[in-house]
């Protein structure tokens, strides 16, 4: 059963300094990984969706990095705002065809 | 705008009398599922839909029904909700069920079931 893991559960940085979220999973046969954002009280965001056959994918200030072989995908998140401040969560898409989430990371930039 | 919406945001309840939580996209899109996020557990899948007419279930179907007429619409109903289904609930939608594709999430239901 694939299992998504997110270290640190949460993480709290001073404004301008980049933000490093890593995630991993136990079963490396996946399709692709999706990073969302999650404000409170708010549905989810897409921000980045990186096929298996990518090593990364990049989007204004943020970059996600996947390494299939070893189960873990970075998410680089330069300059970071107060704005920043959300829940980041990543999901694969396992052999299956299901979406599996990580429990998430909950970000807090302080200006 | 493409987008899909959810009704009602927010529902506090009383336990088995039913209710039905909507959900409708305007991209198109053939898949959409429904999922339950609880503290602790993450998000997990309740059902599934691949197109019209056809729909499967996920990791916790038990207590939960849906049904998908058209090809917009994929309501979540709860025939005799229980407190345990005091939930924050996400209706999401993708292209195809085609694995490869991105998916897009509805703004959340917020049930309390007492």
């Amino acid at each position: 059963k694939q299992e998504v893991t997110q270290i640190p559960a949460a993480l709290s940085v001073p404004e301008g300094e980049n933000l490093v979220l890593n995630c991993s999973f136990t079963d490396s046969a996946i399709y692709n990984l999706q990073w969302f954002r999650q404000d409170p009280g708010k549905g989810l965001t897409s921000l980045l969706l990186i096929q298996s056959s990518q090593r990364e994918q990049t989007s204004g200030r943020l970059n996600a990095s996947l390494d299939k072989s070893s189960g873990r995908s970075t998410l680089y998140i330069a300059a970071s705002q107060p704005g920043d401040s959300a829940t980041y969560l990543c999901a694969v898409t396992d052999s299956w065809g299901k979406l599996q989430f990580g429990a998430g990371t909950q970000v807090v930039v302080t200006p | 705008e493409a987008q899909v919406t959810q009704n009602p945001r927010y529902l506090i309840t009383v336990t088995g009398k039913k209710l039905t939580v909507t959900c409708s996209q305007n991209m198109n899109h053939e898949y959409m599922s429904w999922y339950r996020q609880d503290p602790g557990l993450g998000l997990r899948q309740i059902y599934y839909s691949m197109n019209v007419e056809v729909t499967d279930k996920g990791d916790v179907p038990e207590g939960y029904k849906v049904s998908r007429k058209e090809k917009r619409n994929f309501p979540l109903i709860l025939e005799s909700p229980s407190p345990n289904q005091t939930s924050l609930y996400f209706c999401a939608s993708s292209l195809s069920g085609d694995s490869y594709n991105e998916q897009f999430f509805g703004p959340g239901t917020r049930l309390t079931v007492l």
